[in-house]
C-alpha cells in the first residue's frame, strides 16, 4: 500500500508565474485535501474533494488558485501569478471512502510528504 | 467556526520518562473528531491518535494515549516511555472534513 505522493517536492519560481502541484492519493481513498503550512504554523484547510467534486473551500483559496479532481483520482493545485506570500509547504492528505455505519476510518486523513513553494 | 491552541511552544522530556502535551478546542459542531498529528524534522506528517468526540473512552496506540475532557474541551497527549524517535513537532487537530490544526509543539527527547 503506498501511501500520499506529491510532486514536485520542492518548487522555486519567480513572482508573477505560475505553479502547478501535483498529488495522488491512497488509491482506495475518495477524499482528497488541500493544506497550506507556513514556517512555525501548523497546517492550514485549503479546499477538499469528495471524488470529483470540489464539496468545500477555504477564504485562504483566493482567486489566483485552483484545484482540480477530473477523474476523482490525483488532484493538481494551481497557483497563477505568485506572490512572495504564497511561499509555504503545500500539504496533501487522503482519506477513505464512507462507510455505511460511519466509521472513524472515514476521517482519519494521510498525509503525503509535500510540496515547498519558493517564491523569489 | 473552530478552534485548536497548543499552549506549549516546546517541550522537552528524558528519554524513557513520561511527558504530556496539552491541547484545548472549541466548535460549533456536534460530531467532531480529535487527532493528534507527528512531524519529524523535514518529513511528513504522522497520525499518531484518534479521539471520536461523542466516546467516553480515552484511545490508546502503543505508547501513546489521550485524556479527553469533553466539558473541558481539552485533549492532552500522554507520551510514555519516550523514546529519542518521538522527537518531533506535534500537532493536535479537530473536525470532521475540514481540519483545524494548532500551532503545534516541538517535543525533543534528551537522551
Amino acid at each position: 500500500d503506498t501511501g500520499v505522493s506529491q510532486d514536485p517536492r520542492h518548487k522555486i519560481t519567480k513572482r508573477g508565474q505560475n505553479v502547478t502541484f501535483r498529488c495522488d492519493p491512497i488509491s482506495e481513498h475518495n477524499r482528497l485535501y488541500w493544506y497550506r503550512q507556513t514556517l512555525g504554523q501548523g497546517p492550514e484547510f485549503l479546499t477538499y474533494f469528495q471524488n470529483e467534486a470540489q464539496l468545500e473551500k477555504s477564504r485562504l483559496l483566493s482567486d489566483r488558485f485552483s484545484a482540480e479532481r477530473p477523474k476523482g483520482s490525483f488532484s493538481t493545485l494551481e497557483i497563477q501569478r505568485t506572490e512572495q506570500g504564497d511561499s509555504a509547504m503545500y500539504l496533501c492528505a487522503s482519506s477513505a471512502a464512507l462507510s455505511a455505519a460511519l466509521t472513524l476510518l472515514s476521517y482519519e486523513q494521510y498525509f503525503g510528504p509535500g510540496t515547498r513553494l519558493t517564491v523569489t | 467556526a473552530q478552534t485548536v491552541t497548543q499552549s506549549q511552544p516546546e517541550m522537552s522530556v528524558q528519554e524513557a520518562e513520561t511527558v504530556t502535551l496539552s491541547c484545548t478546542y472549541d466548535t460549533s459542531e456536534n460530531n467532531y473528531y480529535l487527532f493528534w498529528y507527528k512531524q519529524p524534522p523535514s518529513r511528513q506528517m504522522i497520525l499518531v491518535i484518534r479521539q471520536e468526540a461523542y466516546k467516553q473512552q480515552n484511545a490508546t496506540e502503543n505508547r501513546f494515549s489521550v485524556n479527553f475532557q469533553k466539558a473541558a474541551k481539552s485533549f492532552s497527549l500522554k507520551i510514555s516511555d519516550s523514546q529519542l524517535g518521538d522527537t518531533a513537532m506535534y500537532f493536535c487537530a479537530g473536525g470532521s472534513y475540514q481540519l483545524t490544526f494548532g500551532k503545534g509543539t516541538k517535543l525533543s527527547v534528551i537522551p
